[in-house]
């Protein structure tokens, strides 16, 4: 079965780069994404990543796939204490289904 | 992108009622809509899923008799917790797929049984 893994937590200083890491199990999956939850509220798509891609860029977020280590990495730069949440990477399992991972706390300190 | 919202975003009640959670997807129609469990420091856990019109599937281990899904129209889901115990004091959160590969999450739903 599918299996996509994260470390629990990651802390940084504000103004530095965060690198959140994700290892998944499914090679079939056609689109892997990271997901933000702040405290109490739901999810909110932040980017995804076609599996052709190598790399996609949207302002302060860089996504990196690594398809044949099945390794994403969310880059967030200059990072804010806006940006302190739990990250999920999630990939589309063989049901067409979202798989999440465990989730990353990210805790920004000023 | 795309809003999804759930109603109420809290409910306390006695344990043995039904607590009724509606989901709507605002400004798209949503072919496919997903009911997610989340335990309190975990990842969310995929009760079950539906399609406009026709039976829900759901997930190993989640009981349909206890957990009714009515996926009413393309912007509307209703979850209800039949015969609620404290065992199912959780954040519920819904989701709506848009297209194939982008998927919008309501703001979740904290059901607490006492």
């Amino acid at each position: 079965g599918e299996d996509v893994e994260q470390s629990l937590f990651l802390s940084v200083r504000e103004g530095d780069s965060s690198v959140i890491n994700c290892t998944y199990t499914d090679s079939s999956s056609t689109y892997l994404y990271w997901y933000k939850q702040e405290p109490g509220a739901g999810l909110q798509l932040l980017t995804y990543i076609f599996s052709n891609m190598d790399m996609k860029q949207d302002q302060r977020l860089t996504v990196l796939l690594n398809k044949k280590d099945k390794h994403l990495s969310l880059r967030i730069a200059d990072t804010q204490t806006g940006d302190s949440a739990i990250y999920f990477c999630a990939e589309i399992n063989g049901a067409n289904n979202l798989f999440f991972g465990t989730g990353t706390r990210l805790t920004v300190i000023p | 992108g795309a809003v999804v919202s759930q109603h109420p975003s809290r409910v306390i009640c006695k344990s043995g009622t039904s607590v009724k959670i509606e989901c709507r997807s605002l400004d798209f129609q949503a072919t496919t809509m997903f009911w997610y469990r989340q335990f309190p420091k975990q990842s969310l856990m995929l009760m079950a899923t539906s399609n406009e019109g026709s039976k829900a599937t759901y997930e190993q281990g989640v009981e349909k008799d206890k957990f009714l899904i009515n996926h009413a129209s393309l912007t509307l889901s209703t979850l209800t917790v039949t015969s609620a115990h404290p065992e199912d004091s959780s954040f519920y959160i819904c989701s709506a797929r848009e297209n194939s590969y982008e998927q919008y999450f309501g703001p979740g739903t904290r059901l607490t049984v006492t």
